[in-house]
């Protein structure tokens, strides 16, 4: 039980374009969703925290212009990264919380050519 | 179906003990494994393992990986009050590097 999976594994796209990632908690309803960035070095960067039906808080230094976040139901929150550019390259993952306990998904590769 | 599983869920320990966190993995096109420290905003990185039996330290902390078994421990010698948190256990799989994450194991060090 308790799976978060996350759409699609891996993307590779043009500068200017956007790209949009969903992450389900598959099994479970998740009261928040949590969305980070994977820095070299392997560190996790949180990039904001999503309650369903409400608008996400974004942590100091991430755009929330830039990087949507739509947490529709309690099963699923996408975050669409705008205008994306080669710097935006990166691994996303997401994580979706339930009572106590945290789940993350397996993460997504998005290459901005 | 890939998984990772941790073992213990959770740990209460007093501080001067040694506590040994386990996680064992199937991942397909595994690549490496991984450890964190959740505590608040985001899971710190401890430890990337790409090969067997090769002991990583930092500080108090060391951890090391069986491939052949499938399985990664982490140790902590002497704990102190701050190492309380949710440790996660990562495996790394394909070339896209997804990560298939454990529950977690919570360690509770009382003072």
């Amino acid at each position: 039980g308790a799976v978060v999976s996350q759409h699609p594994s891996w993307v590779i796209c043009k500068s200017g374009t956007s790209v949009k990632i969903e992450c389900r908690s598959l099994d479970f309803q998740a009261t928040t969703m949590f969305w980070y960035r994977q820095f070299p070095k392997q560190s996790l960067m949180l990039m904001a925290t999503s309650n369903e039906g409400s608008k996400a808080t974004y942590e100091q230094g991430v755009e929330k212009d830039k990087f949507l976040i739509n947490h529709a139901s309690l099963t699923l929150s996408t975050l669409t990264v705008t205008s994306a550019h080669p710097e935006d390259s990166s691994f996303y993952i997401c994580s979706a919380r339930t009572g106590n306990e945290q789940f993350f998904g397996p993460g997504t590769r998005l290459t901005v050519l | 179906e890939d998984k990772v599983v941790q073992s213990p869920l959770s740990l209460v320990v007093h501080e001067g003990d040694t506590v040994t966190l386990n996680c064992s993995y199937e991942v397909t096109n595994f690549r490496s494994l991984l450890w964190y420290k959740q505590e608040k905003k985001a899971p710190t990185f401890l430890f990337m393992l790409t090969s067997s039996g090769i002991e990583k330290k930092s500080g108090r902390l060391s951890s090391i990986l069986d491939k052949k078994e499938l399985f990664s421990i982490l140790n902590i010698t002497a704990t102190q009050t701050g190492d309380s948190a949710i440790y996660l256990c990562a495996g790394r799989r394909g070339s896209q590097g997804n990560l298939i994450f454990g529950k977690g194991t919570k360690l509770s060090v009382k003072p």
